[in-house]
């Protein structure tokens, strides 16, 4: 069975702080990976493709672990706006398998 | 910037009858999907289309379920005879590649009574 794990959360963070989410996957054949967000009753919205370099867009830094099977996600310098659901993906064969979601919320 | 547009937005059924959630995906883009997430639950897959034909499907989509692209914009999910538990937002998505980045809809929340 294809599953992608996530900490549910909440994670609640002071606005400015530095925030971190791990996301397992254990299909060991996904060939993309990819972070969106969610805000309460939205469509997923991409946040940052990940790649086996890793990459970074802002303040935010994404990294592939394949020998470990995770992926991970790391928000600098937490916005009031960051607050919200981050799905983590793992595609393979026309689908993408998903986590439920880890829930930020970013506290002034 | 290009989008994935689905209608209705909202769609209010009665147990056992026929739905069709529509979706026009981004115009240059070759592979849609559609995924259906229940209230408070993780998005689900339930099928991958390419090439006017399924790719692959979830064992959500079962023989209640199909999907279609009627013309060149449209493609549709048609649930035959709906369920309680088919209540949910479904929403659709399209990739310009079979590993490229999804792109989704805005959904169709459906409530079976």
């Amino acid at each position: 069975r294809k599953e992608v794990e996530q900490d549910p959360g909440p994670f609640n963070v002071p606005e400015g702080a530095t925030v971190a989410f791990n996301c397992t996957y254990s299909n060991s054949a996904s060939q993309s990976f990819f972070w969106y967000r969610q805000d309460c009753r939205k469509e997923p919205k991409l946040l940052m493709s990940v790649y086996s370099s890793g990459n970074e867009d802002g303040r935010f830094t994404a990294q592939l672990n394949r020998a470990s099977q995770y992926i991970s996600l790391l928000i600098r310098d937490s916005k009031l706006s960051d607050s919200a659901t981050y799905l983590c993906a793992a595609g393979s064969n026309y689908q993408l398998i998903w986590g439920a979601g880890t829930k930020l919320i970013i506290k002034p | 910037e290009p989008e994935v547009t689905q209608t209705p937005s909202h769609q209010v059924t009665q147990m056992g009858q026929e739905v069709i959630l529509r979706c026009v995906p981004i115009s240059n883009h070759l592979y849609f999907y559609w995924y259906r997430q229940i209230l408070g639950q993780k998005v689900e897959f339930l099928v991958s289309f390419y090439n006017n034909e399924i790719s692959e499907k979830s064992e959500i989509f079962d023989d209640q379920f199909s999907v279609e692209r009627p013309d060149g914009s449209n493609f549709t999910l048609k649930i035959r005879s709906t369920k309680l538990e088919d209540s949910a937002m479904y929403f659709c998505a399209s990739s310009s590649g079979a590993q490229e980045t999804q792109y989704f809809g805005p959904g169709t929340r459906l409530l079976v009574l």
